[in-house]
């Protein structure tokens, strides 16, 4: 089946642990993108790549880390550095930046 | 960056009503979709749609480019289609794909 799989589901960690989000596609798109919500709220942009080796901060990109090393792969990494993680994370992807973005079931994130 | 406005925030209908969500962008854009969001968090396209109309079943979209809203119509409303209904767009710098607030509609038997 071809899709986004985000994992895991759910996540749990201590304070000031460092924690690596993992979404995987193979749909053969160049462009990934991550996102966070907040309760109620919409979603907001992290970071983005649009081909491998190369990715770009969206607007709340501070205390999280990604990389692009495979076309396939775009792990996030929240760090201690970010102060609210808790949240709930959207992986999402599309053939290029220009065009339909398709998202996966999402990794909800509690950091106790 | 861009501005996106979605409205009402809140809908509350009984089944078998119609409803129209609107969204509304402040500059021009090259992508537009609507989304679904179901109880479990789950994002469903339901519409790429940066100008023009379409339909598919008992939904449609019609995006105004030139007059910067979009519509989307739900008719004969179902259960089912309770949750959040986001509209998002790609400024024409291409550098962020802007969410709006989104509508939350709950659908009552």
């Amino acid at each position: 089946d071809g899709g986004i799989t985000q994992s895991p589901k759910y996540l749990f960690r201590k304070e000031g642990q460092n924690v690596t989000l993992s979404c995987e596609q193979n749909l053969n798109h160049d462009a990934m993108y991550w996102y966070r919500q907040d309760p109620g709220q919409g979603l907001r942009l992290i970071y983005y790549s649009q081909i491998v080796n190369d990715f770009q901060k969206g607007d709340i990109a501070e205390g999280y880390s990604v990389s692009r090393e495979k076309k396939e792969s775009f792990p996030l990494t929240v760090t201690s550095a970010q102060k609210n993680p808790t949240a709930f994370y959207l992986c999402a992807s599309s053939v290029t930046h220009y065009t339909e973005a398709f998202f996966g079931q999402g990794t909800r994130l509690t950091v106790v | 960056g861009i501005q996106v406005e979605q409205s009402p925030p809140d809908l509350i209908l009984q089944e078998g009503a119609n409803s129209t969500l609107r969204c509304n962008f402040s500059d021009s854009v090259n992508n537009l979709q609507w989304f679904h969001q179901n109880p479990w968090g789950q994002l469903i396209n339901l519409f790429y749609i940066p100008s023009g109309t379409k339909q598919n079943g008992r939904l449609s979209a019609t995006t105004v480019a030139t007059e910067r809203y979009s519509l989307l119509y739900i008719s004969s409303s179902q259960t089912t289609d309770s949750g959040v209904y986001f509209c998002a767009v790609l400024d024409n710098y291409g550098q962020n794909f802007v969410f709006g607030p989104g509508t939350r509609l709950s659908v009552l038997p």
